[in-house]
């Protein structure tokens, strides 16, 4: 059954205004994962965040996770016309390391 | 460093045909996935080798599909005889440690006809 579950499913915003996806999952795990893909192009690591860990940065990434809501977000600051791209978050789960991921949320800059 | 390569990179067969996807991990990396995406739905997991053993193969569809890694390196995923619902973007993917980040292959695009 699908563990990972990204909100919203399409997203559509003005260059330079900021983007927020949220990942929500349902059983405990050892980190959460953040990938992009471009268009026919495989899945690029974004940014990991530890379960004892609730923020994190690179750069104009900013996730954030909520053990005990079961919930992620990844907020992407001042967007550009090259973060277009479908954005997935993967949990990795404790007992076994299987790395699970949802259907994702394209994102859309608009010029 | 090479990143992982997957061949070919599209593939068109028709129903009850064979076909054969391969993968070549980054050198060193002992784990290797295999995700499956069918249009618009979520990426999902196949199976798990670590080294030359399967780790995890409790998304395989069913008995059709056969994925080896012998010797620990590049891994075969063979599907026998193709159906139509095994359409879809079969990616490879590696990592050098179980929950570490994966490097991704850019995919083989599998139609059905």
């Amino acid at each position: 059954s699908q563990q990972g579950e990204e909100d919203p499913q399409a997203l559509s915003i003005q260059e330079g205004e900021n983007a927020t996806m949220n990942c929500s999952y349902k059983t405990s795990i050892n980190n959460l994962q953040w990938y992009r893909q471009n268009s026919g192009r495989g899945l690029v690591h974004l940014i990991l965040i530890r379960s004892n860990e609730r923020e994190k940065h690179s750069g104009r990434l900013r996730v954030t996770l909520d053990t005990s809501k079961k919930s992620s977000s990844l907020l992407i600051t001042a967007s550009r016309a090259a973060d277009t791209a479908s954005y997935f978050c993967a949990t990795v789960l404790n007992r076994d390391d299987k790395i699970i991921f949802g259907k994702g949320t394209r994102l859309h800059i608009l010029p | 460093e090479a990143g992982v390569t997957q061949f070919p990179s599209h593939s068109v067969i028709e129903k009850g045909q064979t076909v054969t996807l391969r993968c070549d991990p980054i050198s060193g990396h002992d784990n290797l996935y295999w995700y499956r995406r069918v249009m618009g739905k979520e990426i999902k997991f196949l199976l798990h080798f670590v080294k030359e053993s399967k780790q995890d193969e409790s998304g395989m569809p069913n008995n059709r599909f056969l994925a080896e890694r012998t010797g620990g390196t590049y891994s075969t995923l063979k599907v026998q005889p193709a159906e139509l619902e095994d359409s879809g973007v079969y990616f490879c993917a590696s990592s050098l440690r179980g929950n570490s980040p994966l490097h991704f292959g850019n995919g083989t695009r599998l139609t059905v006809t």
